[in-house]
């Protein structure tokens, strides 16, 4: 069955703190990962895409790494910000259908 | 561009009704997907439309269907509406849906409330 686990399920970290947050996945075959984040009340907003052949990709202060021997991502934050405070998932697409299998997120809380 | 639209914002209805939700893409995107978003499931996928055809489904009842006009603005229909129901409706659009780094533009959601 087609898994995306992530952890921590809640982090809180003080401003102008760093953090990373994982993902690790079990989606057979694999297409690609995709990080979203999304804000309370609001739909996800996507901050990286990665193929099998990416071991990282940058957006910003968000850098992404992916792992596809162990099947692990995770999402670096460089010196968060209040408007960090939000919902992160990750999303594998693979599988028969390249259907989207989405993780329960990570809520992270930024505080001054 | 304008992004993608969600119609009404919020609803409530009440066990038994029918419910219609309306998503408007981004102008040029031919592939929008359906989502539905719990504090317990997460985001879960309910179906993917394409070209006014039904490309993809994901695992829910046949209370759930959906369909897509030929400017490509979408609509859910759910019918007999169980309190389980109750979820924000996520729509989300992208230009073809089946390319390898295709990204998906996601709607503000429906919230459902069913009583």
């Amino acid at each position: 069955k087609n898994q995306v686990e992530q952890s921590p399920q809640s982090l809180i970290i003080l401003e102008g703190k760093n953090c990373t947050l994982q993902c690790n996945y079990t989606v057979s075959p694999f297409s690609n990962l995709r990080w979203y984040k999304q804000d309370t009340g609001r739909g996800p907003v996507s901050l990286t895409i990665m193929t099998f052949s990416e071991n990282t990709k940058s957006n910003g202060r968000y850098t992404a790494t992916l792992d596809a021997d162990t099947k692990q991502s995770s999402l670096h934050i460089t010196a968060s910000q209040l408007s960090d405070s939000a919902s992160y998932i990750c999303v594998v697409s693979g599988g028969s259908a390249r259907q989207l299998t989405f993780g329960s997120g990570t809520q992270l809380t930024v505080l001054p | 561009k304008a992004g993608v639209t969600q119609t009404p914002r919020y609803l409530i209805k009440t066990r038994g009704q029918q419910v219609t939700l309306s998503c408007s893409p981004i102008s040029g995107h031919r592939s929008v997907s359906w989502y539905q978003q719990t504090p317990g499931q997460g985001l879960q996928f309910l179906f993917e439309y394409f070209s006014e055809t039904q490309r993809n489904k994901g695992n829910f009842p046949g209370r759930f269907s959906g369909r897509q006009f030929s400017n490509s603005r979408s609509e859910m229909n759910v019918s007999t509406l169980e309190l389980g129901d109750s979820a924000l409706y996520l729509c989300a659009s992208s230009l073809d849906g089946r390319a390898e780094l295709d990204t998906q533009y996601f709607g503000p959601g429906t919230r459902l409330t069913v009583l």
